[in-house]
């Protein structure tokens, strides 16, 4: 699986979109990126994952750059209940189940 | 609503003792997962099991022991041999197929008396 890289903390309004960024220059072509989120004293839970193509759900959008070494996880509208730590992986899922998490990026969300 | 249940949400542990958190999910899922996470950091793979009575080692299973005889049911122990156990331990399932979301459960403190 390859490093990703987050910042640290990331600031945003109330109803404004959020672009959480990721870097993974390392990642291989068969490398999915998975995004999580965990809010304080719960687990994590997903939110959307994609390997080449832009993907959209009902809790967000992500874009992966064509050379697949970046990706960015928008929230369209940002309510207090999307603060929380978000975490990006990369999953190369071939005989792996292992989700390696790193210390993500804390969104605080401004009313 | 399908879903995982950790218990219990605190623990305790003694000294010396052994103390087993218990994980059930109704998913259907094959595979489940032990995560610990300390304070600020991200989640480290304790253990993990893709199929009834079978389970392999993560990154730090030392001092910790799993079983799996039903589909729905993958326990922790934490054993007396794991000596800076205070942390918060999440438990996960899945499908089998590679790259399937992960499903997590709300986590156990586990915390020395």
């Amino acid at each position: 699986d390859a490093k990703t890289t987050q910042p640290n903390s990331m600031e945003s309004n109330e109803e404004e979109p959020v672009h959480l960024p990721c870097n993974h220059s390392t990642i291989s072509g068969t490398d999915y990126i998975h995004w999580y989120r965990q809010l304080p004293s719960q687990g994590p839970e997903y939110v959307i994952h994609g390997l080449t193509s832009n993907v959209n759900n009902r809790m967000a959008s992500l874009a992966i750059a064509e050379d697949r070494k970046s990706s960015t996880l928008i929230l369209h509208r940002a309510t207090l209940r999307d603060a929380a730590v978000y975490y990006c992986i990369s999953h190369s899922g071939a005989g792996s189940y292992q989700l390696t998490f790193g210390k993500g990026t804390k969104l605080s969300v401004i009313p | 609503d399908g879903g995982i249940t950790q218990s219990p949400k605190y623990l305790f542990r003694k000294e010396g003792q052994n103390v087993t958190l218990s994980c059930e999910q109704n998913l259907n899922h094959d595979a489940m997962y032990w995560y610990r996470q300390d304070p600020g950091q991200g989640l480290r793979l304790i253990y993990y099991s893709q199929i009834v009575n079978d389970f392999q080692k993560g990154d730090i299973a030392e001092g910790y022991s799993v079983s799996r005889e039903k589909k729905e049911s993958f326990p922790l122990t934490v054993t007396s041999a794991q000596k800076n156990p205070t942390a918060f331990y999440l438990c996960a399932s899945s499908y089998r197929e590679s790259n399937q979301p992960q499903h997590f459960g709300d986590g156990t403190r586990l915390s020395i008396l």
